[in-house]
């Protein structure tokens, strides 16, 4: 399963990180992603990451505006911002791609961002 | 980047019904095509992977299938639980776009 951490309140310019916790399996086989919805809208793909050796890729809307790691020691993912802004407010999931069509096969249980000054 | 279109955006049935999404790629993308169901304060779930493999735990109401770049998803008979919010997912390039969503509602 994998375990985000929780709701965050934060103000514009703060910078944040949140995280996701793997177990149940093994964390370097599979690359790990993270999906917004932003407010009323759907789901969108931003970025994933392979636990092996940090490659990562970036959607475009996303590239540059948040950025991406993990701890291996610990199993643990993890999206940072240095400077929020109020349209990062949105639910954030982590998702592990499964190597059956490269889905998302096992999913977080998602973290609330709220970007309010 | 590849561009994944819904349609509907919105549909309405009733339990029992039988309901067909669609999804169509901007570029031939093969079978990497994956459905997922969202519902409200939950994670999404993945119900088919490569177009029309069904995900393990899935009921079989719930199949897809392929022609060139359109995609469907079909619930064969509707139950309650079905009421949700649908996603096609393109696995073919990177960003693995999802598409705007279906949202089905009861009638």
């Amino acid at each position: 399963q994998l375990v985000q951490s929780g709701e965050e309140v934060k103000k514009p310019g703060e910078s944040l990180r949140i995280s996701c916790k793997a177990s149940g399996f093994s964390f370097t086989t599979n690359w790990i992603g993270w999906v917004r919805q932003m407010p009323g809208k759907g789901l969108e793909w931003m970025v994933i990451i392979n636990p092996v050796d940090s490659d990562t890729r970036y959607s475009p809307s996303c590239q540059g505006q948040v950025s991406v790691s993990v701890d291996k020691a610990i199993n643990t993912a993890y999206l940072q911002w240095s400077r929020l802004r109020a349209s990062d407010t949105a639910m954030y999931y982590c998702a592990r791609q499964g190597s059956k069509g490269l889905a998302f096969d096992i999913w977080g249980q998602g973290t609330q961002v709220i970007v309010s000054s | 980047d590849i561009q994944m279109t819904q349609s509907p955006s919105s549909l309405s049935a009733s339990v029992g019904d039988r309901v067909t999404f669609t999804c169509r790629a901007s570029q031939s993308i093969g079978t990497y095509l994956n459905w997922y169901q969202h519902k409200p304060g939950k994670a999404p779930k993945v119900l088919i992977y490569a177009a029309s493999s069904l995900q393990s735990g899935v009921p079989s109401r719930f199949s897809g299938s392929a022609s060139g770049t359109d995609f469907t998803l079909t619930i064969s008979s509707l139950q309650p639980e079905d009421f949700a919010t649908y996603y096609c997912q393109q696995s073919y390039s990177m960003p693995y776009s999802f598409g705007q969503g279906t949202k089905l509602e009861i009638k």
